[in-house]
């Protein structure tokens, strides 16, 4: 039972390059969700997708889009990477009653 | 009033000393605290969890201390181990069905030195 998996774990762009992270759950969750993790800011939630068909904004959505592929895959694009963009990203979902997230290992991107 | 506070931001902590992370919150709709531990390299996972209608919870070495009134919540961990070193988030949400509605601190930075 592979939980969350994404990919790729380690990416470097320039500025103004586009990108695709990958997500895909084995859990049969149905809300997923894109976390960007930087130093002393926590983690913030950029988009979400409640359902399959559905995807909501967070809190820090600007410069981001998302597809919710099936059930299983949630997608994270950057369509033209810029600095501030340098984070760590995690996708997760949630168990449908604990209320508790499942995370993967994270993607760390650089924009240069 | 929808900002999680956490302090504080890193801690050393002697091998078999107490752990102790601080978060409050304006929020008095917030009805559902979770505590996750991120090691280096991995995602956050799931430590221990609580709600307003207790004052603490506590599983092995880990307790949950809850304050309603003064909307304060802390992580104790108790005969601290190098293997506890990790970054903990406490969070808050309004119902625990969606992360859509999980607030999480700016995390903390916890070493044991054995």
């Amino acid at each position: 039972n592979a939980g969350v998996t994404q990919t790729p774990k380690f990416q470097v762009l320039k500025t103004g390059q586009s990108m695709t992270l990958q997500c895909a759950q084995d859990m049969n969750h149905n809300s997923m969700y894109w976390y960007r993790q930087d130093p002393g800011m926590g983690l913030r939630l950029i988009y979400y997708s409640a359902s399959e068909g559905t995807t909501d904004k967070g809190e820090v959505p600007n410069g981001y889009n998302v597809s919710r592929l099936n059930k299983r895959e949630f997608s994270l694009r950057l369509e033209s990477a810029a600095p501030s963009q340098t984070s760590v990203y995690f996708c997760a979902s949630i168990g449908p009653n604990t209320g508790e997230l499942f995370f993967g290992e994270g993607s760390r991107l650089t924009v240069l | 009033q929808q900002q999680v506070k956490q302090s504080p931001q890193s801690l050393i902590v002697q091998k078999g000393g107490i752990s102790i992370i601080n978060c409050a919150y304006e929020n008095t709709a917030f009805d559902y605290f979770p505590w996750y531990q991120q090691f280096p390299g991995k995602g956050p996972a799931l430590l221990i969890a609580i709600r307003p209608d207790v004052s603490e919870k506590k599983e092995g070495r880990f307790t949950i201390s809850f304050n309603k009134s003064a909307k304060q919540f802390s992580l104790h961990i108790m005969d601290s181990q190098p293997g506890d070193s990790a970054t903990y988030f406490c969070a808050a949400s309004m119902g625990e069905s969606s992360a859509s509605k999980i607030i999480f601190g700016s995390g903390t930075r916890l070493s044991i030195r054995p």
